[in-house]
């Protein structure tokens, strides 16, 4: 079964600040990476998903993703964060379909945003 | 326009009693799922089914059970077998027609028992 690795389960950010949120995943073939974001009481909207021969991936909101094959990585960026990203992010991969489809999360990050 | 409806969105149970969590969709997915979500644990997997009439246990199956008569619909119940069953429970469903279509998810139904 795959994994999921997100670093850090809160983060705090400036408005107007960058921000990073990292994701690593475990996966010896080309995986199906996705990230979400949910606000309180809410279910999962996605935010981006990954193409495949992509390594820069963008999405709605404002927020981007890069793809890196040799670190595993799938961070989600965002170069001036506003007051309404203040919310919980997970990162996701999507197993194969003898795996059922499944997606596996991260933990989640939830992002801060100061004024 | 097509979408996935949890109901309720609250619901308050006393303990020792069943409880079962609606789902439906019009997206026309084959598979479905049923996550389990608690503060500073992310999403479990609970249940999901590929295809009508059949379904497979995810992590944290026991203490709950599904069914899938049809393809629209995948309620989920929480039995009173089920030691901590206060939480937020997200159903999803899927494309299983293209590799990277993502998971589509209701609005879930936040679960008290007391």
């Amino acid at each position: 079964a795959q994994s999921v690795t997100q670093l850090g389960s809160h983060v705090s950010v400036s408005e107007g600040a960058l921000v990073l949120l990292r994701c690593n995943y475990s996966s010896s073939v080309p995986p199906y990476l996705f990230w979400y974001v949910q606000y309180p009481n809410q279910g999962l909207q996605l935010l981006l998903k990954y193409t495949t021969g992509a390594t820069l991936v963008k999405g709605i909101n404002g927020f981007e993703a890069e793809f890196k094959k040799s670190e595993t990585s799938f961070h989600l960026t965002k170069p001036s964060a506003h007051m309404s990203d203040a919310a919980e992010y997970f990162c996701a991969v999507r197993e194969d379909k003898a795996a059922g489809n499944k997606l596996t999360f991260g933990g989640g990050t939830r992002v801060l945003v100061k004024p | 326009d097509g979408g996935i409806t949890q109901s309720p969105k609250y619901l308050f149970r006393k303990e020792g009693q069943n409880v079962t969590l609606s789902c439906e969709q019009n997206l026309n997915h084959d598979a479905m799922y049923w996550y389990r979500q608690d503060p500073g644990q992310g999403l479990r997997l609970i249940y999901y089914s590929q295809i009508v009439n059949d379904f497979q246990k995810g992590d944290i199956a026991e203490g709950y059970s599904v069914s899938r008569e049809k393809k629209e619909s995948f309620p989920l119940t929480v039995t009173s077998a089920q030691k901590n069953p206060t939480a937020f429970y997200l159903c999803a469903s899927i494309s299983t027609v293209v590799g990277n279509s993502p998971l589509h998810f209701g609005n879930g139904t936040r679960l008290t028992v007391t």
